[in-house]
């Protein structure tokens, strides 16, 4: 149980274009996921928290308008990195909160996004 | 002082040995400590989950949580190449406030366990 997935797993994009990556639970409802950002080697940076039907709650640091956030349902999260640059090139991670499910602060790691923008 | 400080080693043991990973932490207000391990290029994946002070033990794993010194253990027992990984430790406050849910990592600790 407590499975999260995301797609795609890995994209490569041209400097401009907006990168989708979805995260979902697959066998059960979150309704709190996190995204966070992993540099080679480095910890995970967490970017924003998405509740869903409200607006995400972004760490200070982050653009809002740079990576959109779109918690949808229970089980769907969005990141949409917009206009991409080089510097956005990073390993994406959604986590999501089993809530009722499992210990309230436990959170399940989707397998990540890389992305890499040209 | 970061809040979280973790030995990102490497650290290499041989097959079977017991490993011993540990974090530090300055803020009293974490109550909830999780280990995470992560293999390359993949998300992390949860091992042992600890609500306040105590030991916690799950087949080849024991967790144990000193508030009263902020300080965490991972133990590994009879350690096998699977276990190679980068392992992470997160914490988190009490439920409630704006910090609900909220993880904090550290930097996490590459190991090897070579056969």
């Amino acid at each position: 149980g407590a499975v999260v997935s995301q797609h795609p797993s890995r994209v490569i994009c041209k400097s401009g274009t907006s990168v989708k990556i979805e995260c979902r639970s697959l066998d059960f409802q979150a309704t709190t996921m996190f995204w966070y950002r992993q540099f080679p080697k480095k910890s995970l940076m967490l970017m924003a928290t998405s509740n869903e039907g409200s607006k995400a709650t972004y760490e200070q640091g982050v653009e809002k308008d740079k990576f959109l956030i779109n918690h949808a349902s229970l089980t769907l999260s969005t990141l949409t990195v917009t206009s991409a640059h080089p510097e956005d090139s990073s390993f994406y991670i959604c986590s999501a909160r089993a809530g009722l499910a499992g210990p309230q602060e436990t959170q399940y790691f989707g397998p990540g996004t890389r992305l890499l923008v040209l | 002082q970061k809040e979280v400080e973790q030995d990102p080693g490497p650290l290499s043991v041989p097959e079977g040995a017991i490993v011993s990973l540990n974090c530090t932490y300055s803020n009293s207000a974490f109550q909830y400590f999780m280990w995470y391990r992560q293999y390359s290029r993949k998300g992390p994946e949860l091992l042992m989950y600890t609500y306040s002070s105590g030991n916690k033990e799950d087949g080849r794993f024991t967790a144990q949580v000193d508030k009263s010194s902020k300080y965490i253990s991972l133990f590994i027992r009879d350690s096998q190449p699977s276990d190679s990984a980068t392992y992470l430790c997160a914490m988190s406050p009490n439920a409630g406030g704006t910090s609900y849910g909220k993880l904090t990592f550290g930097q996490g600790t590459i190991l090897t366990v070579h056969p």
